[in-house]
């Protein structure tokens, strides 16, 4: 099993700051399957990018990942009010699928 | 666009079994495999399994293997999962989702691009 760690936890940050987010992975990645949602409370979590680096239909180009291998990074280019949310990084590159435990972006 | 649509809430005794349904509208349900993740506090994110529904073929995530059942109904365009011998650590938030087309980006894109709302499962005596 690929085991996802997300950092930091929580990541207290204004609007209009850019926040840039983790996730490592125990073992590498194949071919750089890995995705990142979003998730506000109540709600079913977004897909935000797929392929580590391309962006989902919709999700406004703030919005940027990259990485490969190991260490994939999110990063929100300048925060706007919706993008207080949690997020997580998901890797499909073997046959378990698994979920980092998530990145909390509040506004501080 | 995809849309799924789920049961509602269940509340279940431990030991006992729930069944969830997602129907699947606005595409052709068989160009999608249906994925059943699950959620809790203690938990977090867990993917449980997913159906091809061309062929009813299934894969299960090793924790679940033995308690869970993912089938689909072609001719309703719906999937369902079900969760036996449940116990107090399988209340959680239970959705479904699918991926990309299969007949646009093949069967390897197993991220999840539309979920459903999530059904509430509440196990407790």
């Amino acid at each position: 099993e690929i085991v996802l760690t997300q950092s930091p936890a929580t990541l207290s940050l204004s609007p209009r700051e850019r926040a840039t987010l983790s996730c490592r992975a125990s073992q590498s990645v194949n071919s750089s399957y890995l995705a990142w949602y979003q998730q506000k409370v109540g709600q079913a979590p977004r897909l935000l990018m797929y392929g580590a680096s391309t962006r989902a239909t919709g999700i406004p180009d703030r919005f940027s990942g990259s990485g490969s291998g190991t260490d994939f990074t999110l990063t929100i280019g300048r925060l706007e009010p919706e993008d207080f949310a949690v997020y997580y990084c998901q890797q499909y590159g073997s046959s378990l699928l698994t979920f980092g435990g998530g990145t909390t972006v509040e506004m501080k | 666009e995809v849309q799924l649509v789920q049961s509602g809430a269940e509340v279940k005794k431990p030991g006992a079994t729930v069944k969830i349904s997602c129907k699947l509208s606005g595409n052709t349900f068989t160009d999608f495999h249906m994925h059943w993740v699950r959620q809790s506090p203690g938990e977090g994110l867990a993917w449980m399994g997913l159906v091809d529904p061309i062929d009813g073929e299934t894969f299960y995530a090793d924790k679940f293997q033995g308690r869970v059942t993912i089938t689909a109904d072609t001719s309703a365009d719906t999937a369902y999962m079900e969760l036996s011998s449940l116990r107090s650590e399988d209340t959680a938030v239970y959705y479904c989702a699918t991926g990309p087309s299969l007949s646009t980006h093949g069967d390897l894109e197993l991220f999840f691009d539309c979920w459903g709302r999530g059904t509430l499962v509440t196990v407790s005596s």
